[in-house]
């Protein structure tokens, strides 16, 4: 069955970077793009953009342009989100998602000085 | 971007009655290859996101038959016949049709009376 494993819990401080890993099993994982959703305490999710495992292509939100790099490593079926530049707002719980149907487990992270 | 608005915003449901939530996009989700790019999700408590409806009105694996999914171009709707329990949690309409990004409704968020 398909799987989505993600990173562990982070505790950065504002202007540090986070990189979130999600380890991809149960399917072809260069078959269907990878995305990224963030969700901030009590809030909705917001799309950050996708990454086509295949090619390595990208997409992202206007609003994470510049500050977002989303990378993949096909030998071991995982895909990575790095988020730069951290504010206090940039506290969620990030997911990946295969396609739209399976997500991971979300990795929370916390920015605090 | 797309703007989805869902109505209501909560709902309290005795088990074993029908429940229905809109969703309104501010644009068309028929695409050109003639799919419709609507999902709905279940956000329970502590949980990632899981997907009920896909392309408006396709169940996804697994997803109890009580849940039903309708709707064309901008006005959408997801019902479940007979509230269990086990249903409480925040519902989100999703749009894909529009890369990037992928928008989220408010979420409307179900209780059990």
């Amino acid at each position: 069955q398909v799987q989505l494993v993600q990173s562990g819990a982070e505790v950065k401080k504002p202007g540090a970077s986070v990189r979130v890993s999600c380890k991809a099993s149960g399917y072809t994982f260069s078959g269907y793009y990878i995305n990224w959703v963030r969700q901030a305490p009590g809030q909705g999710p917001e799309w950050m953009g996708w990454i086509d495992p295949n090619s390595g292509g990208t997409n992202y939100a206007q609003k994470f342009q510049g500050r977002v790099t989303m990378t993949r490593d096909t030998s071991i079926s995982t895909a990575y989100m790095e988020l730069s530049r951290l504010r206090s707002d940039d506290m969620a719980v990030y997911y990946c998602v295969c396609g739209t149907g399976y997500w991971g487990q979300g990795t929370l992270v916390t920015v605090s000085s | 971007d797309i703007v989805l608005t869902q109505t209501p915003l909560s709902l309290s449901v005795t088990p074993g009655q029908p429940a229905s939530i809109s969703c309104k996009s501010s644009q068309s989700l028929l695409h050109t290859d003639g799919k419709t790019y609507l999902f709905w999700y279940l956000q329970k408590a502590g949980q990632s996101p899981q997907l009920l409806i896909y392309e408006g009105t396709n169940r996804f694996f697994g997803v109890p038959d009580r849940f039903s999914g309708s709707g064309s171009g901008t006005d959408f709707t997801l019902k479940i016949s007979r509230v269990e329990a086990e249903d409480v949690g925040v519902y989100y309409c999703m749009q894909s049709i529009q890369l990037p990004p992928w928008t989220f409704g408010q979420g409307t968020k179900v209780e059990i009376k």
